[in-house]
């Protein structure tokens, strides 16, 4: 139990572009997402704090404008990365914390996003 | 604030060789703790964790014991294989301030046969 998807696991657009990366947690609810970037050879960096039903909340220096989290469902919370720039490819993982468990966090796989 | 610092890596060892990897950590109250391992191209897999002091996290032949009177969580395990070449996070979740949890840089591991 406690499976947390990502789709897609790899894209690759265009500058200028947008794009869509989706966190579902496939078997449980969850309360709480959490995206983080991560840069190569780095650590990961948290960017922003999902809760359903309501406004994301960003860590500081994330540009929430560029950076929409949607948390529409117990199971679903989306990033979508607007008017994507080079700058901006990197690995994006999400987490999600299982209602009554708040001390785990379940990782989804990764998206690879590459802009060019 | 919260913070986990890790050894640098990276650290390269023989295989069947023992392994440490060094994780202390800054924290109010008593954080959950965590070690990850990332395998290249893949996401954070749970390796083991403790919830509170004196416990005893272990999976797969790796063990790390919650230390509160040294903030210590250090992984080790007895004799690596060069499948555990990855990269292994140190972590903390704390019980307030919405449960974000603080990674470690990381420390890359390379086992060589």
């Amino acid at each position: 139990g406690a499976v947390v998807s990502q789709h897609p696991s790899r894209v690759i657009c265009k500058s200028g572009t947008s794009v869509k990366i989706e966190c579902r947690s496939l078997d449980f609810q969850a309360t709480t997402m959490f995206w983080y970037r991560q840069f190569p050879k780095q650590s990961l960096m948290l960017m922003a704090t999902s809760n359903e039903g309501s406004k994301a909340t960003y860590e500081q220096g994330v540009e929430k404008d560029k950076f929409l989290i949607n948390h529409a469902s117990l199971t679903l919370s989306t990033l979508t990365v607007t008017s994507a720039h080079p700058e901006d490819s990197s690995f994006y993982i999400c987490s999600a914390m299982r209602r009554g468990d708040p001390y785990e966090q379940y990782f989804g796989p990764g998206t690879r996003l590459t802009v060019t | 604030g919260n913070s986990v610092t890790q050894m640098e890596g990276p650290v390269t060892l023989s295989e069947e060789a023992f392994l440490t990897i060094n994780c202390t950590y800054t924290a109010t109250g008593y954080p959950s703790l965590f070690w990850y391992v990332q395998y290249p191209g893949e996401g954070l897999q749970l390796l083991l964790k403790a919830t509170k002091a004196d416990d005893k996290g272990s999976n797969k032949g790796f063990e790390a014991t919650y230390r509160k009177e040294t903030t210590s969580f250090h992984l080790e395990k007895g004799s690596v294989q060069v499948s555990d070449s990855a990269v292994y996070f140190c972590a903390l979740t704390p019980l307030t301030g919405g449960f974000k949890t603080i990674f470690g840089a990381g420390t890359r591991l390379f086992v060589k046969a």
